[in-house]
C-alpha cells in the first residue's frame, strides 16, 4: 500500500492566520481526499483533490477557507484560512491508489489547534 | 443518501476473548465496498477488513472477520484473541463507485489486561 506522509504533524496557530499541510504519497496514486476530524468525532470530508482539475467541496466547505493544490500524482497541500478556534481539529489526507480497488489509504494526520 | 451508522460508543473487552462490534448501513447502490478502520491513539487510520458487496463470503484478516448480512444491511466486525494492542476507536465505512466513504460514528474499544 502507499506511504503518505503529513507535514507539520502538529502546530498551534493564532487565529485570524493560515496554515498550509502537506501530503506527499511515495506512488502515484489516482484520487486524494481531505478530511476533518474535530475531537472526538468521525471523518468529514472536505474535499477530493484530483490531478489537472480543480477540488470538488463538499456542502459546508469552500474553496476560499480551504483552497487546495494538486501540482502532480504524488503531492498535495491543503490550507486552512483565516483560523477561528472552531478550525481546531486533525486534518487527515487520504489516496486510492492507480489500479486499485476502492480502499483509502490515510496519512498519519495533522493536529491543528487555533488559540 | 448512504449513511452508516454505528450503536455502539465504546466497548471493552478482556484480553484474549472474542469481541463483535457493530455496524448497519443503507444504501441505494447494488455495488457497494466496506470497510473497518481502526485509529489508535496515534490517530493514524489503518485498513482493517473490506468486503465488496457483490461476495457472499465474509471476508477475514488473521483474528479479524466480518458478518456480512446484505438483506439486512449489517456488517459487524469480530476480533478474536483480542489484544491490548486493539484498543482502538473502529470505524466502519461504506463507498461505491464515487470513492467517496462515509464513515459512521466509529466506536472505542479497550482491550483490558
Amino acid at each position: 500500500s502507499a506511504v503518505i506522509s503529513q507535514k507539520p504533524s502538529r502546530d498551534i496557530c493564532q487565529r485570524g492566520t493560515s496554515l498550509t499541510i502537506q501530503c506527499q504519497v511515495d506512488s502515484q496514486v489516482t484520487m486524494m481526499f481531505w478530511y476533518r476530524q474535530q475531537p472526538g468525532q468521525s471523518l468529514t470530508l472536505i474535499a477530493t483533490a484530483n490531478q489537472g482539475s480543480e477540488a470538488t467541496y463538499e456542502s459546508g466547505f469552500v474553496i476560499d477557507k480551504f483552497p487546495i493544490s494538486r501540482p502532480n500524482l504524488t503531492f498535495s497541500t491543503l490550507t486552512v484560512s483565516n483560523m477561528s478556534p472552531e478550525d481546531s481539529s486533525i486534518y487527515l489526507c487520504s489516496v486510492v491508489e492507480q489500479g486499485g480497488g476502492y480502499e483509502q489509504y490515510f496519512g498519519p494526520g495533522t493536529r491543528l489547534t487555533v488559540t | 443518501a448512504q449513511t452508516v451508522t454505528q450503536s455502539q460508543p465504546e466497548m471493552s473487552v478482556q484480553e484474549a476473548e472474542t469481541v463483535t462490534l457493530s455496524c448497519t448501513y443503507d444504501t441505494s447502490e447494488s455495488n457497494y465496498y466496506l470497510f473497518w478502520y481502526k485509529q489508535p491513539p496515534s490517530r493514524q487510520m489503518i485498513l482493517v477488513i473490506r468486503q465488496e458487496a457483490y461476495k457472499q463470503q465474509n471476508a477475514t484478516e488473521n483474528r479479524f472477520s466480518v458478518n456480512f448480512q446484505k438483506a439486512a444491511k449489517s456488517f459487524s466486525l469480530k476480533i478474536s484473541d483480542s489484544q491490548l494492542g486493539d484498543t482502538a476507536m473502529y470505524f466502519c465505512a461504506c463507498t461505491s463507485g464515487t470513492y467517496k466513504y462515509i464513515f459512521g460514528t466509529g466506536t472505542r474499544l479497550k482491550v483490558l489486561a
